[in-house]
Order: C-alpha cells, then structure tokens, then sequence
C-alpha cells in the first residue's frame, strides 16, 4: 500500500514565526487531506487537496500530484496553533476501498 | 449543521468486558469510516461501511471486532472481551459521496481497558 511520511518530525515556534510542513507519498492518489489535532485530540479538517493549491486565513497548501508531496503553509503562527498536523493520502487503484493512510504527523509547538 | 457525533467520549472497561462506540454521521451522509490511534502506531484505518453493507474491513482485528451501520440509528464499533492493549482513541469519519470524497472526523472515543 501508500506510504505516507511528514517532515519535520518536529517543529518549535515563536508566535509570528511562518513555517512549512511536508507530506511526502509513495504513489498517485485520489485525495490527500491535512487536519490539525487539537490538544484535546479532535481532528479538525484543513484542507482537501489532491492537486493545486487553497488557501483559508493564515494557512495554504499545494499537492503537486505528479512529484507525490503535499505541503501546508502557516503565516504569522499563533499559540492555538500548536498541536500534531496530520496529511492523509487515499491510494488512486488501491485495492483498500476507503482508507485514508495517514502519515506520522508534526508536531507543532507555538511559544508566546 | 451537525458534525459527526461520536458518544460516548471517553470509556473505561475492565478486561474482559465489552465495548459499544457510536457513530452518528454528518446529515445527509451514508459511508462511514472507523479509525484507531494507538499511542505509538499512529491512525490507522479499521473498516468502511455503507448503511446496511460493510465495504472494507481490510483494517479490522480478526477477532473480537464487529461493525456495523444499520438502516436506521448510528453506526457501532462493537469490541468484545477488551483486552489491554485496546487502549486507543476510535474515531469515526463520514462522507457524502464514495471514496476518495472528503472524509469529516468526529471527536473520537477514547477507550481505555483496566
């Protein structure tokens, strides 16, 4: 099946700071989706991307489908940032009908 | 308009016991989706389902675990005889469409086995 890894591992701010997240998979897909998990484990949708880019408020993403990596923008970070960011990848052709593959996340820690 | 309402939030068994989570979906969606994070293993995928029709089960334990999503009511997540190592968050995510349409998250069920 898709493998799907995150980078950084880790990532450490200052509010304000502007960082960039990575999402990196092994095959095509039909749809790639970041969430942010809050410190009390909700799982918050960001963004559906298979390709091209969105932006909402301070965050964007680009897929760039055909080199197989994702990446999630945040501008002017705040300290209700913080928490695990999470890409998950459903597999074009896959043989497992529904599965989203979710990569191992960052974690995002955002100091005042 | 409501979100994925996953009840109850947190549950406490002891061996040997059995565990009920459920799963109302977003209005006007048929699939849902279980998921389990484990503390060191990440999300991983369990089962898909269609009212009355379990679609993948590629990702559900062999023994112990059943899904279901009846015609009416919400979808359960049934684990029998809970062991330890059941200990996870179970979430449960909905679409309207078939796969790969957006899949909405609930706010999880966090299991923990004495």
């Amino acid at each position: 099946g898709i493998q799907v890894e995150q980078s950084p591992p880790d990532l450490i701010l200052q509010e304000g700071a502007n960082s960039t997240l990575r999402c990196n998979f092994s095959d095509s897909v039909n749809n790639l989706q970041w969430f942010h998990q809050n410190p009390w484990g909700q799982l918050i949708n960001l963004f559906y991307i298979p390709s091209g880019t969105k932006q909402n408020g301070r965050l964007s993403a680009t897929t760039v489908a055909t080199e197989r990596y994702s990446l999630l923008y945040i501008s002017s970070s705040q300290t209700t940032d913080s928490g695990v960011y999470f890409c998950a990848a459903y597999q074009a052709g896959g043989t497992s009908y529904g599965k989203l593959t979710f990569g191992q996340g960052t974690i995002l820690t955002v100091h005042p | 308009n409501a979100g994925v309402m996953q009840n109850p939030r947190h549950l406490v068994r002891r061996r040997g016991q059995e565990a009920r989570l459920r799963c109302s979906p977003m209005k006007g969606h048929s699939h849902v989706y279980w998921y389990r994070q484990l503390p060191e293993e990440g999300l991983k995928f369990m089962v898909y389902l269609q009212k009355e029709n379990i679609i993948d089960e590629s990702g559900m334990p062999k023994e112990r675990f059943s899904a279901e999503f009846p015609k009416e009511g919400p979808s359960i997540l049934r684990i029998q005889q809970v062991v330890r190592g059941d200990s996870a968050a179970y979430f449960c995510a909905s679409s309207g469409m078939d796969p790969p349409d957006t899949q909405y998250f609930g706010p999880g069920t966090r299991l923990t086995v004495l």
